[in-house]
């Protein structure tokens, strides 16, 4: 059984804080790895993809370590706007389907 | 604009009655899928299709049927012999679905709850 595992959270920081997400996924032939954004009842958005040499997007950094098998997200400067839960997303080599996790929550207060 | 509609945002239904949620995408998208989410769970997948004509079950597909006639349209419908079926049901796209680097696009959800 595939899994993909997330700490829940919540992880509550003040605004401009530098907040770090981990996900650990239990396929070692998973091949392509997202992060995904879910704000309260609505749907998810895609954030980031992550490559493995890693990759930064402003204020968002995303690694993958496939030694460990774990994927992170590092936000820095919070924002309020920030505030939603990350769901990380994992797809396996030659499977057409995604396996997400079951998100993190980030609440940043002023 | 291109994107992916859900009807009805919100639907109230007792139980035993069969419900069809529907899915409709203007982003020539070949791939299809419909997820279920539940309070404080990650998505779980119900149904997939990568083409007309074509679908595969998912993680969770019992209780749930789906059809593909057109490209375009991917229903579900939520069977009275599905156990739980209160729930945010989602609906996504892709390109194709044999690609690693294809990502979802997904619809603003139905909200389904049984009385």
């Amino acid at each position: 059984r595939k899994e993909v595992e997330q700490d829940p959270g919540p992880f509550n920081v003040p605004e401009g804080a530098t907040v770090a997400f981990n996900c650990t996924y239990s396929n070692s032939a998973s091949q392509s790895f997202f992060w995904y954004r879910q704000d309260c009842r609505k749907e998810p958005k895609l954030l980031m993809s992550v490559y493995s040499s890693g990759n930064e997007d402003g204020r968002f950094t995303a690694q993958l370590n496939r030694a460990s098998q774990y994927i992170s997200l590092l936000i820095r400067d919070s924002k309020l706007s920030d505030s939603a839960t990350y769901l990380c997303v994992v797809r396996d080599s030659g499977y057409s389907t995604l396996t997400f996790g079951k998100g993190t929550m980030l609440l940043v207060s002023p | 604009d291109g994107g992916i509609t859900q009807s009805p945002k919100y639907l109230f239904r007792k139980e035993g009655q069969n419900v069809t949620l529907s899915c409709e995408q203007n982003l020539n998208h070949d791939a299809m899928y419909w997820y279920r989410q539940d309070p404080g769970q990650g998505l779980r997948l119900i149904y997939y299709s990568q083409i007309v004509n074509d679908f595969q079950k998912g993680d969770i597909a019992e209780g749930y049927s789906v059809s593909r006639e057109k490209k375009e349209s991917f229903p579900l419908t939520v069977t009275s012999a599905q156990k739980n079926p209160t729930a945010f049901y989602l609906c996504a796209s892709t390109p194709s679905a044999n690609s690693g680097a294809n990502v979802l696009t997904f619809g603003a959800g139905s909200r389904l709850t049984v009385l």
